[in-house]
């Protein structure tokens, strides 16, 4: 089975600090997409990064960049120069068959000013 | 990006009554429209998958009567909670992606519907 493990139910970082938020993932796919979504207190999911997993290069969108692992199937997020609109729910996510995704239970950010 | 829309955004009904969600892609065609449930500080669990044009696929312990999924065209998906009871009250969020089945890129969320059920 593949699943998605999110480890940090509850992460707080101060505002300009930098954050790395915890992910796994199991699967025994060999080439697989994986993603960062935030979902803030409107609840909206947002797509925050992306990684195709036959790319070795890390992801990078602006503040935000990932450590992926592929061999031990970890895919870390990576929040620098906090802001305050950061702090929301974090979800990792793993598509299963097309765009039927796995997700992680979810860490929540807190951004201290 | 595309854009997903959900309405309504909340609602409350009285139990014993029928609610229906509405899930649009707005700017593309969806063969394939998701729908997900979230409870309070929980993750997103999928419920169905909407077919355009044929029935639903649902997860295992998600009561397709209860929870009836239309998916007559290509830009509209619907949620009817049939007989809804307090335990139903949730999010749910429906998604969709530009590239169907058969694409692992992006996933576009609606914006949820809250349902209260008294």
């Amino acid at each position: 089975a593949q699943t998605v493990t999110q480890s940090q139910p509850e992460m707080s970082v101060q505002e300009a600090e930098t954050v790395t938020l915890s992910c796994t993932y199991d699967t025994s796919e060999s080439d697989y997409y994986l993603f960062w979504y935030k979902q803030p207190p409107s609840r909206q999911m947002i797509l925050v990064i992306r990684q195709e997993a036959y790319k070795q290069q890390n992801a990078t969108e602006n503040r935000f960049s990932v450590n992926f692992q592929k061999a031990a199937k970890s895919f870390s997020l990576k929040i620098s120069d906090s802001q305050l609109g950061d702090a929301a729910m974090y979800f990792c996510a793993y598509p299963r068959t097309g765009n039927q995704f796995y997700f992680g239970t979810g860490t929540s950010l807190t951004v201290i000013p | 990006g595309a854009v997903v829309s959900q309405h309504p955004s909340w609602v409350i009904c009285k139990s014993g009554t029928s609610v229906k969600i509405e899930c649009r892609s707005l700017d593309f065609q969806a063969t394939t429209m998701f729908w997900y449930r979230q409870f309070p500080k929980q993750s997103l669990m999928l419920m169905a998958t909407s077919n355009e044009g044929s029935k639903a696929t649902y997860e295992q312990g998600v009561e397709k009567d209860k929870f009836l999924i239309n998916h007559a065209s290509l830009t509209l998906s619907t949620l009817t909670v049939t007989s809804a009871h307090p335990e139903d009250s949730s999010f749910y969020i429906c998604s969709a992606s530009p590239g169907g089945m058969g694409n692992t890129g992006e996933l576009f969320f609606g914006e949820g519907s809250r349902l209260t059920v008294l």
